[in-house]
């Protein structure tokens, strides 16, 4: 059974920069097409970036360009996205998911994120 | 970026009642559309893929349909574990887009 397994909660001042992991139990990180997705409060789902397996490449949703960075560490099957600048408005729950057999069909509990000065 | 716009935003129904929600595509994305349920405080979870198909395990009271820039999802025979939000997803292209959610509220 694949399990994906995210990092706790953090609070960042505005300006600073975050990461979160998620590690992968039960697969192999690189034969899966793994995504972030956000949800600040009260509001709906933000797709922020994830693997293209078809392009062999990572996509970043255009409004975080620049701004999020996805990395892996194969050798503890690991992902990580880290988020740079933060506001307040990057308050958020951050989820990690996969398509494992369907689409987005895994998913990590979530990270809290809070902004705070 | 593709757009996916759902309506209604929300909704009010009661146990027993056939709901439907539509999802339209700014272009066309085939049948390349996933519906999602979120209860409060819970992680997304998969329904429907490719339009049509039941995820396994999910029961059959949900169904979707449609092709190219407009999808539906139903709910027939609404049950009080119903009530939460739901969300479409296009997966054609990149970047993935989610629709802005319905709220599926008792009456």
């Amino acid at each position: 059974q694949v399990q994906l397994i995210q990092s706790g909660a953090e609070v960042k001042k505005p300006g600073a920069s975050v990461k979160v992991s998620c590690k992968v139990s039960g697969n192999t990180l690189t034969d899966l097409s793994m995504h972030w997705v956000r949800q600040a409060p009260g509001k709906g789902l933000e797709w922020m970036g994830g693997f293209d397996p078809f392009h062999n490449e990572k996509i970043y949703a255009e409004k975080l360009q620049g701004r999020v960075t996805l990395t892996e560490d194969t050798n503890t099957e690991t992902a990580f996205m880290e988020l740079s600048s933060l506001t307040s408005e990057d308050t958020a729950i951050y989820y990690c998911t996969i398509d494992l057999f369907t689409v987005m069909d895994v998913w990590g509990k979530g990270t809290t994120v809070t902004v705070s000065s | 970026a593709i757009q996916l716009t759902q309506s209604p935003s929300s909704l009010s129904a009661s146990v027993g009642d056939t709901v439907t929600i539509t999802c339209r595509a700014s272009q066309d994305i085939t049948s390349a559309v996933a519906w999602f349920q979120q209860k409060p405080r819970n992680v997304p979870k998969v329904l429907i893929y490719d339009a049509s198909r039941l995820e396994s395990g999910v029961p059959s009271r949900f169904s979707g349909s449609g092709s190219g820039t407009e999808f539906t999802l139903t709910i027939s025979g609404l049950q009080p574990e119903d009530f939460a939000t739901y969300y479409c997803q296009q997966f054609k292209t990149y970047p993935r887009t989610f629709g802005q959610g319905t709220e599926v509220e008792i009456k």
